[in-house]
């Protein structure tokens, strides 16, 4: 089974300056997504961004962008000139291409509740 | 258009009632799914349709959770006898089909509180 660690309970960081969610996993697969999930305090899950593994290019969605080290087994995220909007909760999310009860169901870390500083 | 939505938005109930949540897909999505998120924790997944089918139900925490989906539309997760560790946001999320390329869109939950 896959697991999804997210080590920072939570962050908080200055309007306008970078900040970087941590979010390790463990997989046998070769073959997965990953994904980043924003849920402000309206319980709506927003995707973020998304990462396919067998792409070596880091995604990149405007000021979002992840550092994914397949070896590592590592997905950050990392949040540039952040804006009081980022203030939420973000999960790291696991989804694998391959699998055989056919569901694809997300496996999602623990979360890391990011604070904006005005 | 219109997102996935969920009915109720908060429930207040006994311990020993039963409760039904019901979740409205996105039109024309065949794959849907049931998160659980208790307070502190991630989401964890319940049960999966494709149409009216549950094909993985394996995240049922018990005996007493049931969902049925009908018209390979509305869903409605049952909890009977409810126990003060069955409260926590549940989500419902759709997409296209239950393939990974195809995004998860999630409503906005139901809060559920056991006294």
């Amino acid at each position: 089974a896959q697991t999804v660690t997210q080590s920072q309970p939570e962050m908080s960081v200055q309007e306008a300056e970078t900040v970087t969610l941590s979010c390790t996993y463990d997989t046998s697969e070769s073959d997965y997504y990953l994904f980043w999930y924003k849920q402000p305090p309206s319980r709506q899950m927003i995707l973020v961004i998304r990462q396919e593994a067998y792409k070596q290019q880091n995604a990149t969605e405007n000021r979002f962008s992840v550092n994914f080290q397949k070896a590592a087994k590592s997905f950050s995220l990392k949040i540039s000139d952040s804006q009081l909007g980022d203030a939420a909760m973000y999960f790291c999310a696991y989804r694998s291409r391959d699998s055989g009860a056919g569901s694809y169901q997300l496996t999602f870390g623990k979360g890391t509740k990011l604070s904006v500083i005005p | 258009g219109a997102g996935v939505s969920q009915s109720p938005s908060n429930k207040v109930t006994e311990k020993g009632k039963d409760v039904e949540l019901r979740c409205d897909p996105i039109s024309g999505h065949t794959a849907l799914y049931w998160y659980r998120q208790s307070l502190g924790q991630g989401l964890e997944f319940l049960i999966y349709f494709q149409g009216n089918s549950a094909p993985d139900k394996s995240g049922l925490p018990s005996d007493r959770f049931s969902a049925e989906r009908t018209g390979g539309s509305v869903s409605t997760l049952t909890i009977q006898r409810t126990q003060q560790e069955d409260s926590a946001v549940y989500l419902c999320a759709s997409s296209l089909t239950q393939y990974p390329y195809n995004e998860q869109f999630f409503g906005p939950g139901t809060r559920l509180t056991v006294l």
